[in-house]
């Protein structure tokens, strides 16, 4: 089953780009790569999935390099109120309530 | 707003006491969930039910007993709970169980005296 490996912290700056990157190295052909973002005393929020090569919407982008063995979360220009815990998720139907796991994620601090 | 609904957002509870913490969605998912959020832990799963029916127990202890009467509607029944028991439980839908994004409410603070 597939494993996700996060940095436990970061620290940034208002305006700056920030690129989390998630290990998931035992990553299965059907499994799709998940990112969610949690505020304190609330439920996460996703953000971004993606299978393969770069996935864009309104709030991040998410880089998949060809083997798949790690994934990157790129936030353009953050804020201070994006400051939260990000997860990272790698699962399909096929992973079973694995892929529902949400390991202890990034805590990203946004400073003015 | 998610979609997800929680109540109570609070709850003090004795440990003699029996109580229930309720979840509803307003999005026409098929898929309910509880994770548990202890304080600086990871969420942890603890019930999956697609269609009404339960689909996964991770091993949650029985004082905790989950209800989900239609695809609508989670209950998660609460009773001689302890201490190591507060936490913020949060309920969560999603269309189906496969890749579909969760959609989670707000939680309920647990406090176990």
């Amino acid at each position: 089953l597939a494993k996700t490996t996060q940095p436990i912290s970061m620290d940034s700056y208002e305006g700056q780009e920030v690129n989390i990157t998630c290990s998931h190295n035992n990553i299965a052909t059907n499994d799709y790569i998940t990112w969610y973002q949690q505020f304190p005393s609330q439920g996460p929020r996703f953000i971004i999935q993606g299978y393969k090569t770069k996935v864009t919407n309104e709030v991040a982008s998410l880089f998949i390099p060809a083997d798949r063995k790690s994934s990157t979360l790129s936030l353009p220009r953050v804020s201070l109120s994006d400051t939260a815990v990000y997860y990272c998720l790698v699962g399909d139907e096929n992973t079973g309530f694995q892929k529902l796991v949400f390991g202890t994620g990034t805590r990203l601090l946004v400073s003015p | 707003e998610t979609g997800v609904t929680q109540t109570p957002r609070h709850l003090v509870m004795g440990m003699t006491n029996k109580k229930s913490l309720k979840c509803e969605q307003h999005l026409g998912h098929n898929a309910m969930y509880w994770y548990k959020q202890s304080a600086k832990k990871p969420l942890e799963l603890m019930f999956v039910y697609n269609f009404k029916e339960q689909t996964e127990n991770n091993s949650v202890p029985s004082r905790f007993s989950p209800e989900c009467p239609n695809s609508s509607h989670l209950f998660l029944h609460l009773h001689t709970l302890q201490p190591e028991d507060s936490a913020l439980y949060l309920c969560a839908s999603s269309q189906g169980t496969g890749r579909e994004k969760l959609f989670f409410g707000s939680g309920t603070q647990l406090s176990v005296l």
